[in-house]
């Protein structure tokens, strides 16, 4: 079975600053997409980006990037410029691709990020 | 209108109480999703739906049953409810064919379910 593991339960950042939020896999299949996702207080999970293994290029959304490691199983998200309305619970997500846990997504425990004006 | 709606928005039960969380999508999606969020664990998958015929179990489907009832509906029951069931609960929707941005998980708004 794949396990997520997002090690840093908050993490803090000054507006306008760079912050990198951790996740590690562990996963014996090749095929398969990693997630992140935001919740802010309103409870809603919004989709920030996604990243096929596949694909050796990092995904990137605007102030949003990721480091994916395949090698080292480590997906990690990074927000440049930061802005109040970032602050929320970010999850790192697993989706498998093959057999019979195709389309299922495996979570992370999350990382609650502030904000600080 | 939201494409993935959840109902109750809150709920508050007693032990023992027989429940349904009801979630309807208009995204015309086959496959839909029932996960719990419990602080610290993150989500976790109690059961899915490939399409109305195709119902499985998630990682933890002990003390919930679901029903498919239509394409666009899946209800989540807790048949004796107890207080560790208290969580936020959320259904979601996917469709394998979609590619792109749009190839994710789409969420309903959640129910918060508490367990007295």
């Amino acid at each position: 079975a794949q396990t997520v593991t997002q090690s840093q339960p908050e993490m803090s950042v000054q507006e306008a600053e760079t912050v990198t939020l951790s996740c590690t896999y562990d996963t014996s299949e090749s095929d398969y997409y990693l997630f992140w996702y935001k919740q802010p207080p309103s409870r809603q999970m919004i989709l920030v980006i996604r990243q096929e293994a596949y694909k050796q290029q990092n995904a990137t959304e605007n102030r949003f990037s990721v480091n994916f490691q395949k090698a080292a199983k480590s997906f990690s998200l990074k927000i440049s410029d930061s802005q109040l309305g970032d602050a929320a619970m970010y999850f790192c997500a697993y989706r498998s691709e093959g057999g019979t846990s195709y389309g299922k997504l495996t979570f992370g425990q999350g990382t609650i990020l502030t904000v600080h004006p | 209108d939201a494409d993935v709606t959840q109902t109750p928005r809150n709920r508050i039960t007693k032990t023992g109480k027989r429940i349904m969380l009801e979630c309807s999508q208009t995204k015309g999606h086959d496959r839909m999703y029932w996960y719990r969020q419990d602080p610290g664990l993150g989500l976790r998958l109690i059961y899915y739906s490939f399409d109305v015929k195709d119902i499985n179990k998630g990682e933890i489907s002990d003390g919930y049953s679901v029903s498919r009832q239509a394409q666009a509906k899946f209800s989540l029951s807790l048949e004796s409810a107890i207080p560790n069931q208290t969580a936020l609960y959320f259904c979601a929707t996917s469709d394998p064919r979609l590619r792109g941005p749009q190839d994710t998980q789409y969420f309903g708004p959640g129910t918060r379910l508490t367990v007295l």
